[in-house]
């Protein structure tokens, strides 16, 4: 079983504050894909990376895959009250049909 | 397209009750996915169907689930003789069929809250 572990697992943080989640697992991934849940709502796709060592950039958001491809991270710069969710990192297995497994989530709060 | 449709929204009832949820993906997408997340966790995999035929099910899953996808368009999750411990957010996605990294990119339904008093 491939397992992916979030932290922290809950951030409350005042507007303007920036913040770091992470990803770990001890599986290497083909991908690792970042999801994005509202209240009521299925997970929403942000971002995919592919290759170890890629980041890549939306807007005020930046994620990291790790160089072994086990590890990923999301830093968020000037943290919005719209930017309160929950952040789901999801790997990609290889091979098959590309299983996706879901991290163990991380809830944001953005205080206004 | 409106995206992925999943019905009802809400469910509530009785232990011991039978329960199905029906899932309406993307048409293009021959990939469907049946997720169970709880308050504040990921979504944890149920099953995946490659257009009719049923692929993988989680070991989690007890005899009490059944999926179906009978014409490789929508999907139905039943779960019979229902416990407190199946309440949840029943969640269900699509993808189209493509192969390499980075290619599996899901699309998720609104999903179906269950709860079982």
């Amino acid at each position: 079983t491939q397992l992916l572990e979030q932290s922290p697992q809950f951030l409350s943080i005042q507007e303007g504050e920036n913040l770091t989640v992470y990803c770990n697992s001890s599986s290497v991934f083909s991908s690792l894909q970042w999801y994005r849940q509202e209240p009521g709502e299925g997970p929403v796709l942000l971002v995919t990376v592919v290759t170890g060592g890629e980041v890549k950039k939306l807007k005020r958001l930046t994620f990291q895959f790790g160089d072994a491809r086990k590890d990923s991270s999301l830093h968020i710069t000037a943290a919005q009250p719209g930017d309160t969710g929950l952040y789901l990192c999801a790997g990609e297995g290889s091979g098959g049909y590309q299983k996706v497994t879901f991290g163990t989530g991380t809830k944001l709060q953005v205080i206004p | 397209d409106t995206g992925v449709s999943q019905d009802p929204r809400h469910k509530i009832t009785k232990r011991g009750q039978n329960v199905t949820f029906r899932c309406d993906p993307i048409s293009e997408h021959n990939r469907l996915y049946w997720y169970r997340q709880t308050l504040g966790q990921g979504p944890e995999f149920l099953t995946y169907f490659q257009n009719e035929a049923q692929l993988e099910k989680s070991r989690l899953l007890s005899d009490r689930f059944s999926a179906e996808r009978p014409k490789g368009s929508f999907s139905t999750l039943e779960i019979q003789r229902t416990e407190q411990g199946d309440s949840a957010m029943y969640l269900c996605a699509s993808s189209v069929d493509l192969t390499g990294p980075g290619a599996n990119v899901l699309t998720f339904g609104a999903g179906s809250r269950l709860t079982v008093l």
